[in-house]
């Protein structure tokens, strides 16, 4: 199976920071990579498909960028709301498997 | 709205059995394939089982394989998940999510996610 690692796996911020979280994957596969937020308690949310693609209704102070085996997941101006966990995730194989995940958490 | 409904969860003791149900709406069931994703308190997300649209193509976990069985009934809007010989590791919430795709058919992600059911397995 295609190993995804996230890093760091927390980091402290303030409001208004720009935030990056990094997601290396164990081989390559191409651009397709997908970023999900997650809050306590409530499902996942796909922020971001096929590496950059903004889903529909995402702020657009969030981006994604990169191919092959290494990936960037941004926040320019982080919001209060955006203090969650976030995952990265492959769909190169079936076997889809999700990076452990990044929690940000307020300074 | 598009939404999706697990239900079945709870308290099953090693080496039990359990079914769970994924009942959708908002959207053609059988235009889509389907995943159950699962999370154990505190930790992160696994990938469990994905069902092609028409059930013809399903794929598992090597963690599950051999124990869990993926289904669905396009007539019934809904996706299972039959879970046999549980272990404590398979206690965990989980969700069922809708495999979405572009225009091409080659990327593919989840959403939207069910809130998750839970089962704990524990003697």
């Amino acid at each position: 199976d295609i190993q995804m690692t996230q890093s760091p796996s927390s980091l402290s911020a303030s409001v208004g920071d720009r935030v990056t979280i990094t997601c290396r994957a164990s081989q390559t596969i191409s651009s397709y990579l997908n970023w999900y937020q997650q809050k306590p308690g409530k499902a996942p949310k796909l922020l971001i498909y096929a590496a950059s693609s903004l889903q529909s209704g995402v702020p657009s102070r969030f981006s994604g960028s990169g191919s092959g085996t290494d990936f960037t997941l941004t926040i320019s101006g982080l919001q209060p709301e955006d203090f969650a966990t976030y995952y990265c995730q492959q769909n190169y194989r079936m076997v889809r498997t999700f990076g452990q995940g990044t929690k940000v958490e307020f300074k | 709205e598009v939404q999706l409904v697990e239900s079945g969860g709870g308290v099953v003791r090693p080496g039990g059995s359990l079914r769970l149900s994924c009942e959708a709406s908002g959207f053609t069931f059988d235009d889509y394939g389907m995943s159950w994703v699962r999370q154990a308190p505190g930790k992160g997300l696994e990938w469990v089982s994905g069902i092609s649209w028409n059930g013809g193509t399903t794929d598992y976990a090597d963690s599950v394989k051999g124990r869990f069985t993926i289904s669905r009934d396009n007539a019934k809007n809904s996706l299972y998940l039959q879970m046999n010989s549980l272990r404590a590791e398979d206690t965990a919430f989980y969700h069922c999510a809708r495999d979405d795709f572009d225009s091409t058919g080659f990327y593919r992600w989840f959403d939207p996610w069910g809130q998750g059911t839970l089962v704990s397995v524990s003697s």
